[in-house]
């Protein structure tokens, strides 16, 4: 099994581009979750989601956009990308309580904007 | 107040000793408690899941939930220089069955 698989690894923006962070599971996990985490720092999370059709916000939405259309895929969106969006942005994904809320996390794509 | 706080560290431990890592948490009615453990430049694991009052046992580590004092442990016995690494605590709200919420992570190194 792939597991989580997040694309692209490692991409630089310029200050007001757009992109779309790619995240796809092929464990049929119900729950999906992007977190950022910024140098010597813990998770923070940014949006979830409970089921294909629909998410919620976490502890640090603005500037970002997710959707849910099908299970497997979850795409997180930065729109008009700010310096303060470099970090390392992390997919997970779950399947509570078959697997006791354990998160399957994707290897990251670490973004710069400059 | 933050939701999930830990001691950013870091700790250094001598190998062999035992280290605790320390972590409280605001939302009195969480029901479900992880310990991760981050390499630098990896992913997160988890190594230890708790959701009842008491101490956990799995190998080395021991995880420790006191709902009262809200607060949780992890205590890593007989520590390896292969335990060198982030841990970061996290926690379920129960405002959302879902949402998971992790602490600042605390650096332990050990030392020789």
């Amino acid at each position: 099994n792939a597991g989580v698989t997040q694309t692209p690894k490692f991409r630089i923006l310029k200050i007001g581009q757009s992109m779309t962070l790619q995240c796809t599971q092929d464990m049929n996990h119900n729950y999906m979750y992007w977190y950022r985490q910024d140098p010597g720092m813990g998770l923070k999370l940014i949006y979830y989601s409970v089921g294909a059709g629909i998410t919620d916000k976490g502890e640090v939405p603005n500037g970002y956009n997710v959707s849910r259309s099908t299970t497997e895929d979850f795409p997180l969106r930065l729109e008009l990308a700010a310096p303060s969006q470099t970090s390392v942005y992390f997919c997970a994904s779950s399947y509570p309580p078959v697997e006791e809320e354990k998160l399957f996390f994707g290897s990251g794509t670490q973004l710069s904007v400059l | 107040q933050k939701e999930v706080e830990q001691n950013s560290g870091p700790l250094s431990v001598p190998e062999g000793a035992i280290a605790s890592l320390n972590c409280t948490y605001s939302d009195r009615g969480s029901q479900s408690f992880f310990w991760y453990r981050q390499y630098s430049g990896k992913s997160p694991e988890l190594i230890m899941s708790i959701y009842s009052n008491g101490d956990k046992e799995d190998g080395r580590f021991t995880a420790q939930l006191n709902k009262a004092s809200q607060y949780v442990s992890l205590l890593i016995r007989d520590s390896q220089p292969s335990d060198s690494a982030t841990y970061l605590c996290a926690v379920n709200l129960l405002s959302s069955a879902s949402k998971i919420i992790f602490g600042s992570g605390t650096r332990l190194s050990i030392r020789p």
